[in-house]
């Protein structure tokens, strides 16, 4: 069963701490993106890995295969980085799957 | 501004009914996908289109269709709507045939079923 798994649910945080998110899925992947959507409803797309490693600006995106499992780290948090961020994983076999999102806040 | 223009933005309408969604990619963008928002289900995909084939399809109803146009928009098709159905309705697209490729959302249709 394809599954995708976020953690924390929800996290608050105070200004310039790091923060990470975590996403678990169950099978083998084509790739795995993580999303922004912010509390207007819009929905970014923040980063598409396949392996290895991406730095945008204070976001990192990591994706170990063997494990199964990515991390979104946030460098220096500020409270514009309030939203709340999506795990979505492409399975093979066409399939795409959400995890349920973490709800981050970040107080000045 | 992602460049994926979806209209209307909202839409109200009574248990029954039949709507239609549309959605036009940003340029150069030959993949649609379909994705519904509900609050008690989270994100769901719904339906996949590239270069005007339908290229797999998620948890979409039977009620529910869509297709894609010479022109690349697309456009889904709601009927026999039920209070369920209420839901932010997204499209997105990206230049690829698969997950590969970035994806670029549209702000949505909020649809409201009364």
């Amino acid at each position: 069963k394809n599954e995708v798994e976020q953690s924390p649910q929800n996290l608050t945080a105070q200004e310039g701490e790091f923060i990470t998110i975590n996403c678990s899925y169950s099978v083998g992947i084509s790739a795995l993106h993580w999303l922004q959507q912010h509390p207007g409803g819009g929905i970014v797309s923040l980063f598409m890995l396949s392996s290895g490693k991406k730095k945008h600006g204070r976001l990192i995106a990591t994706i170990n295969i063997q494990e199964k499992h990515s991390s979104l780290h946030i460098t220096a948090s500020h409270p514009r980085d309030s939203a709340v961020y999506i795990c979505a994983v492409f399975f093979t076999g066409n399939q795409f799957y959400f995890g349920t999102g973490t709800s981050l806040t970040v107080i000045p | 501004d992602s460049g994926v223009t979806q209209t209307p933005k909202h839409l109200i309408t009574a248990t029954g009914q039949r709507v239609t969604l549309r959605c036009s990619p940003r340029s150069g963008d030959l993949s649609v996908y379909w994705y519904q928002q509900s609050l008690d289900q989270g994100l769901q995909f719904l339906i996949h289109y590239y270069n005007g084939e339908e290229r797999a399809k998620g948890n979409i109803l039977e009620r529910f269709s869509a297709q894609q146009f010479p022109d690349l928009h697309s456009e889904l098709n709601l009927s026999s709507l039920e209070l369920g159905d209420s839901a932010l309705y997204f499209c997105a697209s990206s230049v690829e045939p698969n997950y590969n490729s970035p994806l670029h959302f549209g702000n949505g249709t909020r649809l409201t079923v009364t």
